[in-house]
This record gives C-alpha cells, sequence and structure tokens, in this order.
C-alpha cells in the first residue's frame, strides 16, 4: 500500500522570504503523479503543482516549485518570495498512474509573518 | 479552470434525519466524482469514487448504506447521509475529475453538524 508522509506539522516563514515544505511517499509503482494542494482558511482546497514520475524535470509554477527525487521518493515543495495569502494547510499526494485515488499526507501548516 | 460547487456549504440537523449533499461540475463534465471526510485538523480521506450511470465504489470501512451516492448525469453527484448521528459530524469535500487528466478539483465543502 502507498503511504504519504509529510514530517513537519507547522512551518512558519517571514514574508518575501523561502520556505520549503517536506513530502515523502512509499510506493512499489514506477508510473505514478504526485502532488501539492493548498487548503487556506477557507477550506477550499486548491491544487498547487503536479508532477509525473516519469519527468525527470522538477515542475514549477510561478513561486512554486519541486525538488522531486525519485530514488528516494522524495517530494518537497519550495516557495519563494512567501506572501501572506500563501498562509494554509498544504498536504502532499500520491496518485498511481491509471487510478483516480488520491492518497494524502497529513499536511503541514504554514504561516506566513508580515 | 474547472470549478466544483457543493450544496449546502453548511447543515446542522437533529440525529436520525438524512442529510442530502450536493457536487456539480459547473464548466466541464465529469464521469468521475469522488466524496472525501475530513475530521478537524485532520487530512481528507476518500470515502467512495462515484461513476456516473454506474453504482459507487466505497472504500473499507465506509457503510455504503449509511452514505448514499447517486451519480445521476456528467454534472451532479449527491452523497445523502442516512439516519445521521453525532459521530457523522465532519467536513464532507468532493471532488472531480476533467476528462483524461489525473488532477481532480475541489468542491468548497460541507460542514455537517449532527446534534
Amino acid at each position: 500500500a502507498q503511504t504519504v508522509t509529510q514530517s513537519q506539522p507547522e512551518m512558519s516563514v517571514q514574508e518575501a522570504e523561502t520556505v520549503t515544505l517536506s513530502c515523502t511517499y512509499d510506493t512499489s509503482e514506477n508510473n505514478y503523479y504526485l502532488f501539492w494542494y493548498k487548503q487556506p482558511p477557507s477550506r477550499q482546497m486548491i491544487l498547487v503543482i503536479r508532477q509525473e514520475a516519469y519527468k525527470q524535470q522538477n515542475a514549477t509554477e510561478n513561486r512554486f516549485s519541486v525538488n522531486f527525487q525519485k530514488a528516494a521518493k522524495s517530494f518537497s515543495l519550495k516557495i519563494s518570495d512567501s506572501q501572506l495569502g500563501d498562509t494554509a494547510m498544504y498536504f502532499c499526494a500520491f496518485m498511481k498512474q491509471n487510478t483516480d485515488k488520491l492518497i494524502f499526507g497529513t499536511g503541514t501548516r504554514l504561516q506566513v509573518f508580515p | 479552470g474547472a470549478v466544483v460547487s457543493q450544496h449546502p456549504s453548511w447543515v446542522i440537523c437533529k440525529s436520525g434525519t438524512s442529510v442530502k449533499i450536493e457536487c456539480r461540475s459547473l464548466d466541464f463534465q465529469a464521469t468521475t466524482m469522488f466524496w472525501y471526510r475530513q475530521f478537524p485538523k485532520q487530512s481528507l480521506m476518500l470515502m467512495a469514487t462515484s461513476n456516473e450511470g454506474s453504482k459507487a465504489t466505497y472504500e473499507q470501512g465506509v457503510e455504503k448504506d449509511k452514505f448514499l451516492i447517486n451519480h445521476a448525469s456528467l454534472t451532479l453527484s449527491t452523497l445523502t447521509v442516512t439516519s445521521a448521528h453525532p459521530e457523522d459530524s465532519s467536513f464532507y469535500i468532493c471532488s472531480a475529475r476533467d476528462g483524461g487528466f489525473e488532477t481532480q478539483y475541489f468542491g468548497p465543502g460541507t460542514r455537517l453538524l449532527v446534534l
């Protein structure tokens, strides 16, 4: 069975600084997808970034980028130039290819301070 | 981008009553929708996968007779919590898959409080 681990329950960062959120996963699959979702206080889940396991290049979306280390089964999220609106819970998630089941980590609560 | 709505956003009901929650994909057709449950300060747990025109697939430990799912059209799935009890109080979130893409788009959630 696949598992997703987020070892940082809470993180904080000052506005304009950079922060990295950790995520590791366990799977025997070779083809899969990884996601980072953001859940702000409104509780609306928002897709931040996704990565296909077959791609070696790390995904980037504006201020958000990932460090995908397939061999180490690590998928960290880097937020550059942090903004107050980045304050939220961040969930790492795994999906095996050709399935629809998202497996979520326990989340990291990020607080951005002015 | 793909938008998913849920109704109602919150509901309070008495123990023993049934509650229906709607999930709609507003600008795309979703052959597959998903229902999650999230307890306070916890992660999302998949309850069931809802397929248009067929029976839902429930995750292990989820009572299919208690959580009735109907996916009657390509844009609507409903979750009915039957004979609700206080322990059913939770945040229920739906998501929908946009065609052949792997990404799921989430609704804003429904907070259920059973008194």
